[in-house]
């Protein structure tokens, strides 16, 4: 696609449900990485993948957040028994490949708000 | 771990004044990247420094790489209410970028 297409854009969800987050990365890139941004905060790594392999799992917070990618291509990442301060901003993003010198491109996030 | 840090967190400026932000790394860099986030939006690539002592310009935009490769700084000349959001700086580590703290400004119209 034109861009890294995420969805969806919000979802709220109930503390104790699982959701599951969509990632389109740009056609091409291999690299993938999840990012968790807090309200008004940085961004917070989560994991790598590079084709369908994650090299990098080491940012996931807790056993309840797994991610895959399959195909090479769309990722999805799964929070299972949502907590409120799961609520955030995830954000992935998609390069060439990993290099000291490609540059990310960002999807406009998923809005994710656990009540 | 490495650790990019910027400062400062927050800075509020009057149109039209000059505004830095500074970013400082644990470790010693193989390239500095700049992002810029817009209100509400996602983190859009600004450009990358890879050489010790690089500057580099964008219009009103000057990026600097520091001798050692552990800083950066970002300097905006005579800032506009388009410059608002929050920049941050990038460093490389294994197998992921390693976003700094960022540092959000205010244009005041």
């Amino acid at each position: 696609g034109a861009g890294v297409s995420q969805s969806p854009s919000n979802k709220v969800t109930e503390k104790g449900k699982d959701v599951e987050l969509r990632c389109d990365p740009i056609s091409g890139h291999t690299a993938l990485y999840w990012y968790r941004q807090s309200l008004g905060q940085g961004l917070e790594f989560l994991i790598y993948f590079q084709g369908n392999s994650a090299p990098d799992k080491s940012g996931l917070p807790s056993d309840r957040f797994s991610a895959e990618r399959t195909g090479g291509s769309v990722s999805t990442l799964t929070i299972q028994r949502t907590q409120q301060e799961d609520s955030a901003v995830y954000l992935c993003a998609s390069s060439l490949t990993w290099s000291w010198n490609t540059e990310a491109f960002f999807g406009q996030g998923t809005r994710l708000t656990v009540v | 771990g490495q650790q990019v840090m910027q400062i400062p967190q927050y800075q509020h400026v009057q149109e039209g004044e000059d505004f830095t932000t500074y970013c400082n790394s644990s470790t010693t860099l193989s390239n500095i990247q700049w992002y810029k986030q817009r209100p509400g939006g996602h983190p859009v690539f600004l450009i990358q420094l890879v050489k010790s002592g690089e500057v580099k310009k964008q219009k009103r935009l000057t990026f600097q790489f520091g001798e050692a490769k552990k800083n950066s700084s970002l300097h905006i000349t005579a800032t506009q209410t388009t410059d608002v959001g929050t920049y941050f700086c990038a460093g490389m580590g294994t197998y992921k970028y390693i976003f700094g703290t960022g540092t959000r400004l205010k244009v005041l119209a």
